[in-house]
Order: structure tokens, then sequence, then C-alpha cells
């Protein structure tokens, strides 16, 4: 299995900045993607962090408010920017070597944040 | 992904199986079925995943039709540790995209 870490595990920020969160997966993984989990809901999608390329965003997300960054193989960055109340959420990254091929992803304890 | 469906929520007393069905008859030939759960406020955890046999883990069981358009969840026996939403996904083409899942609630 692999351990997925999150960086910061919550966080409070003023409306019109931006945060930056971190995943570290202690292994090499193929695939990580980032999630967000509104509250009382599943989670939705965001995109699949690509290494060395753009990542790839479901319908709703676009790079300029959600940069993802991906140096290497385990590690990616999400970016929240421009805040608003709206984005108040809880974020996850998952990491896992490919779902059709009999392996499983894990996914890291989220980042709370909560934009006032 | 194939789309499944879940029933919302279930309730099981604690010390019996738990049994969570899962309907996903879109689903291809080269599909895993994945389980995942959601303790409240933490990420989620996998459990298990098949791809056409019966699977047991040391977590849980999970039985598949041999059509393979349904499979079910089992934990032998339940626990109030148990209590969380549990998620079943068959992604495709290498992504995971969760459903509502059904929230299970362990009662003493």
């Amino acid at each position: 299995s692999a351990v997925i870490s999150q960086k910061p595990s919550r966080d409070i920020c003023q409306r019109g900045t931006s945060l930056t969160i971190q995943c570290q997966v202690d292994s090499q993984v193929t695939m990580m993607f980032w999630y967000r989990q509104q509250p009382g809901q599943s989670l939705t999608l965001i995109a699949t962090a690509n290494q060395g390329s753009e990542a790839t965003y479901e319908s709703g997300f676009v790079i300029d408010k959600f940069p993802i960054s991906r140096p290497n193989l385990t590690f990616s960055t999400l970016t929240v920017s421009n805040m608003s109340p709206e984005d108040s959420s809880i974020y996850l990254c998952s990491g896992g070597r490919g779902w059709g091929m009999n392996t499983e992803a894990f996914f890291g304890q989220g980042t709370r944040l909560t934009v006032v | 992904d194939a789309k499944t469906t879940q029933p919302p929520s279930m309730d099981c007393a604690e010390g019996r199986a738990a049994n969570l069905p899962c309907n996903h008859s879109t689903i291809s030939g080269n599909e895993y079925v994945y389980w995942y759960r959601q303790i409240h406020s933490q990420g989620p955890q996998y459990i298990i995943h098949g791809l056409k046999n019966n699977e047991t883990n040391e977590m849980a069981s999970l039985i598949i039709t041999e059509d393979r358009k349904s499979s079910t969840l089992i934990l032998p026996h339940a626990t109030l540790r148990d209590t969380a939403v549990y998620y079943c996904i068959a992604p495709h083409n290498n992504d995971m995209r969760f459903g509502a899942g059904t929230r299970l609630t362990v009662k003493p």
C-alpha cells in the first residue's frame, strides 16, 4: 500500500487569496488525482495530475482556478486561486498505479479549507 | 466509468453481517469493481476490489454475480467502527469517479 500525505491538513483563508496544497506519496505511482468534497456530499474529481505535462481537468474545473503541478512520480500540488467562500471544502489527493491494472489507489486525509 | 447504483442508507446490528449491494449493469468486461469507505472527516479507505471472481481479505468479502452486473460487499461481523459511507466504483480509462454511496449505520 501507499501512504499519501497532504499539507496543510486545514486552513482558514481570506477571500481573494490563494492556497497551495501539497501531496506527497511514499512510493512511485502512475496516477495522481485531485478531488473536492463539499459538506455532506460525495467526492468530485477535479483533475488528473500528469507528470511533466498539463493536468487533465474535469468539466467545471479550469486551470486558471485550480492550477496543478506534478514534477515527479511522488509529488503534486493543487492551488486554489482567488478564493471565495464557495471554495470552502475538503480537497483530497489520491494516487495509484492505474485502475485497470488490478491495483488500488490510496487517499490522503484531505485538506479542510475554509474561506472567510 | 460504469454507472453504479447503491441504496442511500442501510442499518446493521453490531456483530451481524452487513451486506451492501451495488448495481453496475453497464460495466465492461475489463472494468474492476472497487469498494471504498469514508469514515467521517477522513479520506476514503480502500476495502477490496475484484473483476470476476469473489474476493476476500481481512476487511471484507466481495461477491460479484456471474454476469458482473451487480456485486455485494460483505462485512462479516460489523462493529460500531464500521459506520461509514461505502462507495462502489467501476472505473474506466484510469479515472475514478465517486457516486453518492451507501451510508451504513451499525447499531448496538
